[in-house]
């Protein structure tokens, strides 16, 4: 059974704090790593797809890596506002399947 | 571009009723999913399709569960009877190559 893995499971930081979570998945049979950022009531929107080892995304003060032959991911978030406050999700896939989906990290940001 | 939508977006039902769900995606995507997220878990993928053909529906209770996809464009999600470990968030996505599109979800309340 593959399983993807979030941590942590939840996060309170102070506004203009620097935070980072980590995901971990199969390293087998690799074909993409997703980020998603979802508010409550919204639809999940999609921060960054990752298809290669070694990738690194970034949009505005948002960064993700990858590191495919450990099977991990991180994202980085910097100078947190209260509009970070989400969810944030990490997904695997094969080639021709559907997203796995770790549990995901509540981020809560105080001004 | 119009995204995923979704309804209804509140359902409350109790045990042993039946409930349908509505989806549309994105015009031009061939590939639909629809997602199971309980409370706590991340979201859980209940069946796929490539245009009007079910591609993995192995994690579909198939006993209360039924969905379908006619011509290829809109989907529903019926349950019936409905239990109480139904309660959950339903949602729908759309991909286009690597990226899946979300939409806002279905809340459902079984009591």
């Amino acid at each position: 059974i593959l399983n993807v893995e979030q941590s942590p499971q939840s996060l309170h930081v102070q506004e203009g704090d620097s935070t980072n979570f980590t995901c971990s998945f199969p390293s087998s049979n690799f074909y993409a790593l997703h980020w998603y950022r979802w508010e409550t009531a919204k639809s999940p929107e999609a921060l960054f797809v990752m298809t290669l080892n070694g990738d690194e995304k970034k949009k505005g003060r948002i960064s993700a890596t990858l590191n495919t032959k450990e099977g991990y991911s991180y994202l980085y978030i910097k100078g947190s506002q209260p509009e970070d406050s989400a969810t944030y999700l990490c997904a695997f896939s094969q080639a021709g399947t559907a997203l796995i989906f770790g549990k995901g990290t509540t981020l809560s940001v105080s001004s | 571009e119009a995204g995923v939508a979704q309804s209804p977006r509140y359902k409350i039902i109790e045990k042993r009723q039946s409930v349908a769900f509505w989806c549309n995606p994105i015009s031009g995507h061939a590939t639909l999913y629809w997602y199971q997220q309980i409370l706590g878990q991340g979201p859980k993928l209940l069946i796929q399709f490539q245009n009007n053909g079910v591609v993995d529906d192995s994690q579909l209770p198939k006993d209360r569960f039924s969905a379908e996809r006619l011509k290829g464009v809109d989907s529903t999600l019926k349950i019936q009877p409905a239990k109480l470990e139904d309660s959950a968030v339903y949602l729908c996505a759309s991909s286009s190559g690597y990226h899946q599109f979300f939409g806002p979800g279905t809340r459902l309340t079984v009591l």
